[in-house]
């Protein structure tokens, strides 16, 4: 079974450009996070998906991140404009509930340089 | 105050040594998963082992077990007859409430080095 696909791996933009993120879950997985982690912390949520719908976006900085996961399936998360800030490694991770474990699952990441 | 406190930020250990790495925890609600995650250099996040608030024994998922003390609210992780592939940051994660709150918090991590 395919694990969590994310791309690209590594990007590098200049500040103020805007960048994408892909993400395509575990198929069959209806629960998308989008999390970002910072040099030397854990990672912390952006954003949750049940199926199509956004359950919790509230650590979602909206004035310049989005994200959308049409057809509850792939998502994309976007950054417009990027700021130095931004740099860091965002995660996506997919998850099913399966009797009484909700078990996360993450992809590789994107490494995000902003200069 | 921490929802997770890993308070190692580094550990080296010998090879075939076993390891424990700690990790308290703090919340009111009596419904909670504990989650253990191991990240090495490449960047994924690779689940290990679960542990739920009204679990009556501790997980074990082959060479990793979790030792769970709830009153104390630690929730270490012990790897047995540790090899050069375990290096790496390890995380642990809080689930808190029941289903439906499936948001985790992290710790900072633990960078475990073994030594041959």
């Amino acid at each position: 079974e395919a694990g969590v696909v994310q791309s690209p791996r590594y990007k590098i933009i200049e500040k103020k450009q805007p960048v994408a993120f892909w993400c395509n879950p575990i198929s069959g997985h209806n629960t998308l996070y989008w999390y970002l982690q910072n040099l030397g912390q854990g990672p912390e949520l952006l954003i949750r998906y049940e199926n199509e719908e956004a359950v919790d976006d509230s650590q979602l900085p909206k004035d310049r991140f989005s994200a959308e996961r049409l057809k509850g399936v792939d998502s994309t998360l976007k950054i417009q404009p990027a700021e130095l800030g931004d740099s860091a490694v965002y995660l996506c991770a997919s998850s099913l509930r399966q009797g009484l474990t909700d078990t996360q699952y993450f992809g590789p990441g994107t490494r995000l340089t902003v200069l | 105050a921490q929802k997770i406190t890993q308070t190692q930020p580094g550990m080296f250990v010998q090879e075939k040594e076993a390891v424990t790495l700690d990790c308290t925890y703090d919340t009111s609600d009596p419904s909670y998963g504990l989650f253990w995650y191991k990240q090495p250099s490449s960047g994924e996040m690779i689940f290990l082992i679960y542990q739920g608030s009204y679990d009556q024994q501790n997980a074990t998922e082959g060479r990793y077990s979790l030792n769970f003390q709830k009153a104390r609210k630690s929730a270490n992780l012990v790897i047995s007859a540790s090899q050069l592939g375990d290096s790496a940051m390890y995380f642990c994660a809080m689930r808190e409430g029941g289903f439906g709150n499936e948001k985790l918090t992290f710790g900072t991590g633990t960078r475990l080095t073994i030594i041959p």
